[in-house]
């Protein structure tokens, strides 16, 4: 099992751009999570999904959007990238036993 | 407000001192306790978990942390450390009814010098 794979690892973005964030999982996860993770900040819940073609919103939604059309598949789109949103981003699936399974993160710098 | 404190944002100390790091927790009602361990570059990797039962949690890598519900405290602790054990770790809970959503602390940064 590979678990939880994100794409790209690192992308720089202009501002104004758009991009989107891939998170892949093959834990059969039903609930799953994106967070950013700022320094001194900790990690800030974005959006969450319940199971396909549910999400929600989580502490700090705004500039993102989210879509769960697959069990697998947790892609996170940035419309208009603002250098607020310079960060790091993590995909993680809830398991059976309550924990969360992270990928490996996501480095993103808006320019 | 439900929220997360870690006491310190920064340790450093030496090989085989002892590790204690503090978290508090602001939540009603039954709550689900973790720490987590982020090595320099990697992603955050579960120490160990409460979630009812023995308040006296052991985890991976020579990890413990008490629950003490009547301080909200989680504090994690290491006998002796390692330079190995460098790492940010972070403090996170949850309540059974908020659909697995985690909240963190800010998170402590670890460096143990040889």
């Amino acid at each position: 099992n590979a678990g939880v794979t994100q794409t790209p690892k690192f992308r720089i973005l202009k501002i104004g751009q758009s991009m989107t964030l891939q998170c892949t999982q093959d834990m059969n996860h039903n609930y799953m999570y994106w967070y950013r993770q700022d320094p001194g900040m900790g990690l800030k819940l974005i959006y969450y999904s319940v199971g396909a073609g549910i999400t929600d919103k989580g502490e700090v939604p705004n500039g993102y959007n989210v879509s769960r059309s697959t069990t697998e598949d947790f892609p996170l789109r940035l419309e208009l990238a603002a250098p607020s949103q310079t960060s790091v981003y993590f995909c993680a699936g809830k398991g059976g036993t309550g924990e969360l399974f992270f990928g490996e993160g996501s480095r993103l710098t808006v320019l | 407000a439900q929220s997360v404190s870690q006491h310190n944002h920064h340790v450093i100390l030496s090989e085989a001192a002892s590790l204690e790091l503090g978290c508090n927790y602001s939540y009603g009602g039954t709550v689900n306790l973790f720490w987590y361990v982020q090595y320099p570059g990697q992603h955050l990797q579960l120490l160990l978990k409460y979630f009812s039962g023995d308040p006296l949690v052991k985890g991976i890598k020579g990890f413990e942390a008490e629950f003490i519900k009547s301080k909200f405290s989680f504090n994690l602790r290491k006998p002796s450390v390692q330079w190995s054990d460098t790492a940010e770790y972070f403090c996170a809970a949850m309540t059974t009814d908020s659909w697995g959503k985690l909240q963190f602390g800010a998170g402590t940064q670890v460096v143990v010098t040889p």
